[in-house]
C-alpha cells in the first residue's frame, strides 16, 4: 500500500512549549490529509482535515488556535501543538487518501507526545 | 453524523480457531467500510475493505461481509495465528471531506 510517514515518532516536551509533527506522503500526492488523536485503549478521534493550499477544517471541540495545521505542499502536512499541557499527551496519527476523492486511506506510524 | 458500533471489545481465541468482529453503522448513505489492524505503538494498517456494491470480499484468511439492509458488516479471520493479536478497528466512510468514522476497536488475543 501507499506509504505515509510521520516525524518524530515520539517527543517529550515541557509544559508550555510547542511541538511540531510532520506527516508526509512518500509515494503519492495528497491534497487532503487527516489528523487523529488516540488516547490509550481508545479509538481514533478525528481532529481536523488538512487541505493543501487552504485552511484546515476542525472538528467540534478542537481548538484551531491550539492545534495549528499547515498543508503547504501536496506531500506534507504539519500539526503544531502550541503551549502544550499534560492533557495534550496522546498518540497523534495522520492519514491520507491515495487519490483525491478516494475513500481508501493509509495511516502514518503515529507520534507519541508526552508533555511533562 | 455517522455512528459506528463495534463488538466485542475484547476477543480471545485459541490458535487455529476463527474470530469474528461485528460492526453496525447508522448512516444509510455510507458506502465504504474498511478494517484496520493496529499493533501496540503503531499506526493502523488497512487489512481489507468493502464497498457497498458487494456483499463479501475475501483475502486469504481474512474476509469481510456486508449487509446494507441491516447496516452491519463483519470481519472474519480464519485459522488465527498469534501474530493476528492486535486491536482491530472497523470504520465507515463519512462523505463530508472523506474522513472515516471508527468503531471503538476490538482487542483480539490469539493464544498458542
Amino acid at each position: 500500500g501507499a506509504v505515509v510517514s510521520q516525524h518524530p515518532s515520539r517527543v517529550i516536551c515541557k509544559s508550555g512549549t510547542s511541538v511540531k509533527i510532520e506527516c508526509r506522503s512518500l509515494d503519492f500526492q495528497a491534497t487532503t490529509m487527516f489528523w487523529y488523536r488516540q488516547f490509550p485503549k481508545q479509538s481514533l478521534m478525528l481532529m481536523a482535515t488538512s487541505n493543501e493550499g487552504s485552511k484546515a477544517t476542525y472538528e467540534q471541540g478542537v481548538e484551531k488556535d491550539k492545534f495549528l495545521i499547515n498543508h503547504a505542499s501536496l506531500t506534507l502536512s504539519t500539526l503544531t501543538v502550541t503551549s502544550a499541557h499534560p492533557e495534550d499527551s496522546s498518540f497523534y496519527i495522520c492519514s491520507a487518501p491515495t487519490q483525491t476523492g478516494s475513500e481508501t486511506q493509509y495511516f502514518g506510524p503515529g507520534t507519541r507526545l508526552l508533555v511533562l | 453524523g455517522e455512528n459506528v458500533e463495534q463488538h466485542p471489545s475484547t476477543l480471545s481465541v485459541q490458535e487455529g480457531d476463527s474470530a469474528v468482529i461485528k460492526c453496525t453503522y447508522s448512516d444509510s448513505a455510507s458506502n465504504y467500510f474498511p478494517w484496520y489492524k493496529q499493533e501496540l505503538g503503531k499506526g493502523p494498517q488497512l487489512i481489507i475493505d468493502i464497498r457497498s456494491n458487494v456483499g463479501e470480499k475475501k483475502d486469504q484468511r481474512i474476509a469481510v461481509t456486508l449487509n446494507k439492509t441491516a447496516k452491519h458488516f463483519s470481519l472474519h479471520i480464519t485459522e488465527t495465528q498469534p501474530e493476528d493479536s492486535a486491536v482491530y478497528f472497523c470504520a465507515a466512510y463519512q462523505d463530508s471531506g472523506y474522513a472515516l468514522n471508527f468503531g471503538k476497536g476490538t482487542s483480539l488475543l490469539v493464544t498458542p
